[in-house]
């Protein structure tokens, strides 16, 4: 099965800029997340759907960023304007909707905000 | 929020010896899980336990839980260069099912 697709891979902007990563589940999860990993760091989680409804936004500093979950499927996260503190992978993540199962990860997009 | 605290933060053992990798955590639990990531790429997931269980296998890996004192431990035996990477515990909650990581450990294996 094909795993779980994102893009861009490598993103360079430069502060108080907009960038967007898009990402594409495995075919069939209804539970998607949104993780920021700065380096060094575990990841954190921004956000979390469930089909096209968000589970959990409590970690999202809602002021720059945004996701949404068009029709259940796709999602891209927002962020706008950068800041330096941004630079960091961006990780998405999908899931069954049962419940004691494993969360498939993408290659991720790594930001860097000069 | 982190849920779960890994210890040591990282670790350099030879190859062939086994390295054990610790993991504490603050609330209730639903299951465990560890990741694995190499270097500049996404996580892997390498075994899940669920709250009932107290240890379980697969291959060269063993996890152990303890509900009682929030913690698990990953033992992997007889060690190879490949198994250099970071290791993180995850924990989902009981009353939701959001994936909590801890800080990781950076195991490095020397040959």
């Amino acid at each position: 099965e094909a795993g779980v697709a994102q893009s861009p891979r490598y993103k360079i902007i430069e502060k108080r800029q907009s960038v967007a990563f898009w990402c594409n589940p495995i075919s069939g999860h209804a539970t998607l997340y949104w993780y920021q990993q700065i380096l060094g760091q575990g990841p954190k989680l921004l956000i979390q759907f469930q089909n096209n409804g968000v589970v959990d936004d409590s970690q999202l500093p809602k002021d720059r960023f945004s996701a949404e979950r068009l029709k259940g499927v796709d999602s891209t996260l927002k962020i706008q304007p950068a800041k330096l503190e941004d630079s960091a992978v961006y990780l998405c993540a999908s899931r069954d909707h049962r419940g004691n199962t494993e969360a498939f990860f993408g290659q991720g997009t790594r930001l860097t905000v000069v | 929020s982190q849920q779960g605290e890994e210890d040591p933060q990282a670790l350099s053992i030879q190859e062939g010896e086994n390295a054990t990798m610790n993991c504490s955590y603050k609330t209730s639990i639903n299951n465990l899980q560890w990741y694995r990531q190499n270097s500049g790429r996404g996580l892997v997931h390498l075994i899940l336990i669920r709250s009932n269980e107290r240890e379980k296998h697969s291959g060269r890996l063993r996890v152990t839980l303890d509900t009682s004192k929030k913690s698990s431990s990953l033992l992997i035996t007889a060690s190879r260069a490949a198994d250099t990477a970071s290791y993180f515990c995850a924990t989902e909650g009981d009353r939701d099912d959001k994936i909590i990581f801890g800080k990781g450990t950076r195991l490095h294996i020397l040959p």
